[in-house]
Protein backbone atom coordinates (compact mmCIF):
# COMPACT_ATOMS: atom_id res chain seq x y z
CA UNK A 1 0.00 0.00 0.00
CA UNK A 2 1.14 3.75 -0.19
CA UNK A 3 3.62 5.05 2.27
CA UNK A 4 3.96 8.35 3.20
CA UNK A 5 6.67 9.82 5.05
CA UNK A 6 6.97 13.10 6.54
CA UNK A 7 9.54 15.16 7.41
CA UNK A 8 10.67 17.03 9.54
CA UNK A 9 8.70 15.62 13.00
CA UNK A 10 9.26 19.26 14.53
CA UNK A 11 10.42 22.93 13.34
CA UNK A 12 10.52 26.03 15.33
CA UNK A 13 11.03 29.26 13.03
CA UNK A 14 11.17 32.56 14.17
CA UNK A 15 7.93 34.91 13.62
CA UNK A 16 8.43 36.23 9.49
CA UNK A 17 10.53 33.78 8.58
CA UNK A 18 9.35 30.92 6.12
CA UNK A 19 8.68 27.12 7.06
CA UNK A 20 9.10 24.24 4.81
CA UNK A 21 7.39 20.63 5.42
CA UNK A 22 8.40 17.66 3.22
CA UNK A 23 6.50 14.75 2.42
CA UNK A 24 7.65 11.80 0.04
CA UNK A 25 5.12 8.66 -1.04
CA UNK A 26 5.70 5.56 -3.07
CA UNK A 27 2.49 4.79 -4.39
CA UNK A 28 3.31 6.73 -8.63
CA UNK A 29 -0.38 6.49 -9.42
CA UNK A 30 -1.10 8.93 -6.09
CA UNK A 31 -3.31 11.81 -7.54
CA UNK A 32 -3.78 14.33 -4.86
CA UNK A 33 -2.19 16.17 -2.62
CA UNK A 34 -3.85 17.70 0.52
CA UNK A 35 -2.55 19.10 3.90
CA UNK A 36 -4.45 19.61 6.50
CA UNK A 37 -3.63 22.15 9.27
CA UNK A 38 -4.73 20.61 13.13
CA UNK A 39 -4.25 23.27 16.47
CA UNK A 40 -4.62 21.64 19.92
CA UNK A 41 -7.15 19.70 20.62
CA UNK A 42 -9.41 20.88 17.35
CA UNK A 43 -9.71 18.59 14.44
CA UNK A 44 -7.99 18.69 11.43
CA UNK A 45 -8.58 21.66 8.55
CA UNK A 46 -7.82 21.73 4.57
CA UNK A 47 -5.69 24.72 4.07
CA UNK A 48 -4.23 23.91 0.54
CA UNK A 49 -4.41 20.79 -1.85
CA UNK A 50 -2.86 20.26 -5.10
CA UNK A 51 -3.47 17.58 -7.89
CA UNK A 52 -1.02 15.49 -9.94
CA UNK A 53 -1.33 17.63 -13.22
CA UNK A 54 -0.16 21.06 -11.58
CA UNK A 55 3.33 21.47 -10.58
CA UNK A 56 2.93 24.38 -8.11
CA UNK A 57 -0.12 26.17 -6.14
CA UNK A 58 -0.35 28.87 -4.05
CA UNK A 59 -2.66 30.95 -1.62
CA UNK A 60 -1.82 33.65 0.04
CA UNK A 61 1.21 33.24 2.29
CA UNK A 62 0.80 29.13 1.50
CA UNK A 63 2.03 27.43 -1.29
CA UNK A 64 2.73 23.56 -2.29
CA UNK A 65 5.22 22.36 -4.68
CA UNK A 66 4.79 18.66 -6.55
CA UNK A 67 7.65 16.82 -7.69
CA UNK A 68 5.70 13.42 -9.10
CA UNK A 69 8.94 12.02 -10.72
CA UNK A 70 10.60 12.33 -7.55
CA UNK A 71 7.17 11.23 -5.53
CA UNK A 72 7.14 14.75 -3.40
CA UNK A 73 5.76 17.68 -2.55
CA UNK A 74 6.23 20.30 -0.13
CA UNK A 75 4.37 22.71 1.59
CA UNK A 76 5.51 26.40 1.90
CA UNK A 77 4.32 29.54 4.80
CA UNK A 78 6.10 32.54 4.16
CA UNK A 79 6.13 35.30 6.73
CA UNK A 80 5.27 33.16 9.17
CA UNK A 81 2.83 34.32 12.27
CA UNK A 82 2.09 32.86 15.37
CA UNK A 83 -1.28 31.66 14.59
CA UNK A 84 0.24 29.75 12.08
CA UNK A 85 1.47 27.19 15.17
CA UNK A 86 0.01 24.21 15.18
CA UNK A 87 0.24 20.26 13.25
CA UNK A 88 0.70 20.20 9.80
CA UNK A 89 -0.38 16.57 7.88
CA UNK A 90 0.39 15.91 4.59
CA UNK A 91 -1.58 13.56 2.93
CA UNK A 92 -1.66 11.35 -0.04
CA UNK A 93 -4.47 9.75 -2.58
CA UNK A 94 -4.60 7.64 -4.67
CA UNK A 95 -7.64 5.13 -6.25
CA UNK A 96 -10.03 5.56 -2.99
CA UNK A 97 -7.75 5.86 0.62
CA UNK A 98 -6.57 9.01 1.42
CA UNK A 99 -3.15 8.43 3.34
CA UNK A 100 -1.48 10.69 5.93
CA UNK A 101 2.09 11.43 7.08
CA UNK A 102 3.26 11.38 10.50
CA UNK A 103 2.78 15.39 11.29
CA UNK A 104 4.78 18.31 11.41
CA UNK A 105 4.73 20.11 15.32
CA UNK A 106 5.47 23.93 13.67
CA UNK A 107 6.22 26.76 16.51
CA UNK A 108 6.48 29.93 15.61
CA UNK A 109 8.88 31.80 18.19
CA UNK A 110 7.99 35.80 18.32
CA UNK B 1 -25.70 22.47 7.97
CA UNK B 2 -24.02 20.78 11.36
CA UNK B 3 -21.52 19.07 8.94
CA UNK B 4 -19.54 15.96 10.46
CA UNK B 5 -20.97 15.22 14.22
CA UNK B 6 -19.33 12.49 16.45
CA UNK B 7 -20.94 11.08 20.03
CA UNK B 8 -19.65 10.44 22.19
CA UNK B 9 -17.15 13.38 23.20
CA UNK B 10 -15.23 10.96 25.88
CA UNK B 11 -15.29 7.88 26.60
CA UNK B 12 -13.56 5.47 29.06
CA UNK B 13 -14.02 1.81 28.77
CA UNK B 14 -12.66 -1.46 30.43
CA UNK B 15 -10.54 -4.10 28.56
CA UNK B 16 -13.12 -6.24 26.88
CA UNK B 17 -15.97 -4.23 26.71
CA UNK B 18 -18.10 -3.05 22.96
CA UNK B 19 -19.01 0.04 22.32
CA UNK B 20 -20.16 1.91 19.71
CA UNK B 21 -19.08 5.24 18.21
CA UNK B 22 -21.48 7.13 16.00
CA UNK B 23 -20.62 9.68 13.31
CA UNK B 24 -23.65 11.64 11.22
CA UNK B 25 -23.01 13.57 8.16
CA UNK B 26 -25.61 16.16 6.57
CA UNK B 27 -23.79 16.96 3.82
CA UNK B 28 -24.80 14.13 1.04
CA UNK B 29 -21.24 12.93 0.95
CA UNK B 30 -20.91 9.74 -0.78
CA UNK B 31 -17.22 9.42 1.31
CA UNK B 32 -17.24 8.62 4.59
CA UNK B 33 -13.85 7.21 6.60
CA UNK B 34 -12.77 6.65 10.17
CA UNK B 35 -8.96 7.50 11.08
CA UNK B 36 -7.36 6.80 14.60
CA UNK B 37 -4.68 9.68 15.94
CA UNK B 38 -2.16 8.97 18.04
CA UNK B 39 0.97 11.13 19.39
CA UNK B 40 3.90 10.55 17.01
CA UNK B 41 1.43 8.50 13.97
CA UNK B 42 -0.32 10.82 12.45
CA UNK B 43 -3.93 9.96 11.27
CA UNK B 44 -4.29 5.91 10.24
CA UNK B 45 -7.02 4.93 8.08
CA UNK B 46 -9.55 2.29 9.95
CA UNK B 47 -12.39 1.87 7.58
CA UNK B 48 -13.87 3.71 4.94
CA UNK B 49 -16.59 3.47 2.93
CA UNK B 50 -17.73 4.83 -0.80
CA UNK B 51 -21.16 4.62 -0.55
CA UNK B 52 -24.12 3.17 1.11
CA UNK B 53 -23.71 -0.26 1.59
CA UNK B 54 -20.14 -0.19 0.63
CA UNK B 55 -17.20 -0.52 3.14
CA UNK B 56 -13.47 -1.39 3.10
CA UNK B 57 -10.68 -1.83 5.28
CA UNK B 58 -7.47 0.87 5.57
CA UNK B 59 -4.58 0.71 7.36
CA UNK B 60 -5.33 -0.76 10.83
CA UNK B 61 -8.58 -2.23 10.88
CA UNK B 62 -8.16 -5.08 13.41
CA UNK B 63 -10.47 -4.78 16.42
CA UNK B 64 -12.72 -2.59 14.54
CA UNK B 65 -16.42 -3.25 12.52
CA UNK B 66 -18.15 -0.87 10.42
CA UNK B 67 -21.21 -1.03 8.63
CA UNK B 68 -22.49 1.81 6.18
CA UNK B 69 -26.94 1.51 6.01
CA UNK B 70 -27.49 4.95 5.15
CA UNK B 71 -25.51 7.65 3.29
CA UNK B 72 -25.80 9.69 6.44
CA UNK B 73 -24.31 7.30 9.39
CA UNK B 74 -21.27 5.33 9.37
CA UNK B 75 -21.04 3.79 12.90
CA UNK B 76 -17.71 2.09 14.48
CA UNK B 77 -18.02 -0.61 16.16
CA UNK B 78 -15.10 -1.38 18.62
CA UNK B 79 -15.82 -5.64 19.25
CA UNK B 80 -13.40 -6.10 22.56
CA UNK B 81 -11.44 -3.44 23.58
CA UNK B 82 -8.20 -3.29 24.33
CA UNK B 83 -5.76 -0.85 25.74
CA UNK B 84 -3.91 -0.27 22.28
CA UNK B 85 -7.21 0.98 21.04
CA UNK B 86 -6.62 3.93 23.76
CA UNK B 87 -6.81 7.20 20.96
CA UNK B 88 -8.70 9.70 19.37
CA UNK B 89 -10.87 8.86 16.76
CA UNK B 90 -11.77 11.25 14.10
CA UNK B 91 -14.63 10.57 11.19
CA UNK B 92 -14.73 12.51 8.01
CA UNK B 93 -16.36 12.79 5.26
CA UNK B 94 -16.24 13.83 1.03
CA UNK B 95 -17.61 14.44 -2.08
CA UNK B 96 -16.94 11.34 -4.72
CA UNK B 97 -15.01 13.38 -7.65
CA UNK B 98 -12.20 11.74 -9.77
CA UNK B 99 -9.21 13.23 -8.63
CA UNK B 100 -9.91 13.86 -4.58
CA UNK B 101 -12.03 16.40 -2.53
CA UNK B 102 -11.70 17.94 0.53
CA UNK B 103 -12.33 15.66 3.82
CA UNK B 104 -14.28 17.28 6.20
CA UNK B 105 -13.45 15.85 9.97
CA UNK B 106 -15.82 15.88 12.82
CA UNK B 107 -14.91 16.71 16.33
CA UNK B 108 -13.44 13.50 17.70
CA UNK B 109 -13.63 10.56 20.45
CA UNK B 110 -11.04 10.53 22.97
CA UNK B 111 -11.38 7.04 23.68
CA UNK B 112 -9.38 5.65 26.36
CA UNK B 113 -9.48 1.45 27.34
CA UNK B 114 -8.31 0.69 31.23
Amino acid sequence: GENVEQHPSTLSVQEGDSAVIKCTYSDSASNYFPWYKQELGKRPQLIIDIRSNVGEKKDQRIAVTLNKTAKHFSLHITETQPEDSAVYFCAVQGAQKLVFGQGTRLTINP
Amino acid sequence: NAGVTQTPKFQVLKTGQSMTLQCAQDMNHEYMSWYRQDPGMGLRLIHYSVGAGITDQGEVPNGYNVSRSTTEDFPLRLLSAAPSQTSVYFCASSYRRSVGSEQFFGPGTRLTVL
